[in-house]
């Protein structure tokens, strides 16, 4: 079945590390996004890509990075430059990137930084 | 900018129950409006959604019908159940031909109890 996979599930950190989250879709879906969630106030975007090399910075880009080298991949990293990256982050792709068009979401990777 | 508004959960309701959350949105144009539903441990699946004014999105017993004058898109569903116990986003995407960035609520949490 084709999807969204997200890895890992759940990751701890210590202060001061980077990690990096794995978003990979058998979709062939052209655009990429990574939303962070955090209780009480909704998705909030970070990055998105709409084709290979290229990608925005949404409304809560810093602290991290991304990279788009091949169309099914999605790397998220978060930096120690973020200073509350305690979350849940999500993965998601569409086919298009036209307005209407439908968000399939992975299932999430909860950081939590101790 | 563009804002999505939704009631303030969690909601509470016994089984077979009539249920309205309610959404309401801030754009300009002429935005496409989603509701997804995220159930415990999960990333979000599209529920339903309209594309433009007096369209009736629905699916599983749901839906919402995008009232243009009243900027507002409300959930409802005449029997809920059990099952139907998740965490509802409303959302909007501007028609702008560019990639799917959704705006999203802050979520309503629902709970359905025999």
């Amino acid at each position: 079945d084709g999807g969204i996979t997200q890895s890992p599930k759940y990751l701890f950190r210590k202060e001061g590390q980077n990690v990096t989250l794995s978003c990979e879709q058998n979709l062939n879906h052209d655009a990429m996004y990574w939303y962070r969630q955090d209780p009480g106030q909704g998705l909030r975007l970070i990055y998105y890509s709409q084709i290979v090399n290229d990608f925005q910075k949404g409304d809560i880009a810093e602290g991290y990075s991304v990279s788009r080298e091949k169309k099914e991949s999605f790397p998220l990293t978060v930096t120690s430059a973020q200073k509350n990256p305690t979350a849940f982050y999500l993965c998601a792709s569409t086919q298009g990137t036209a307005g209407a068009n439908v968000l399939t979401f992975g299932a999430g990777s909860r950081l939590t930084v101790l | 900018g563009n804002s999505v508004t939704q009631m303030e959960g969690p909601v509470t309701l016994s089984e077979e129950a009539f249920l309205t959350i309610n959404c309401t949105y801030t754009a300009t144009g002429y935005p496409s409006l989603f509701w997804y539903v995220q159930y415990p441990g999960e990333g979000l699946q599209l529920l339903l959604k309209a594309t433009k004014a007096d369209d009736k999105g629905s699916n599983k017993g749901f839906e919402a019908t995008y009232r243009k004058e009243t900027t507002s898109f409300h959930l409802e569903k005449g029997s809920v159940q059990v099952s139907d116990s998740a965490v509802y986003f409303c959302a909007l995407s501007p028609y702008t031909g560019t990639a799917s960035k959704l705006t999203f609520g802050t979520g309503t949490r629902l709970q359905v109890t025999l």
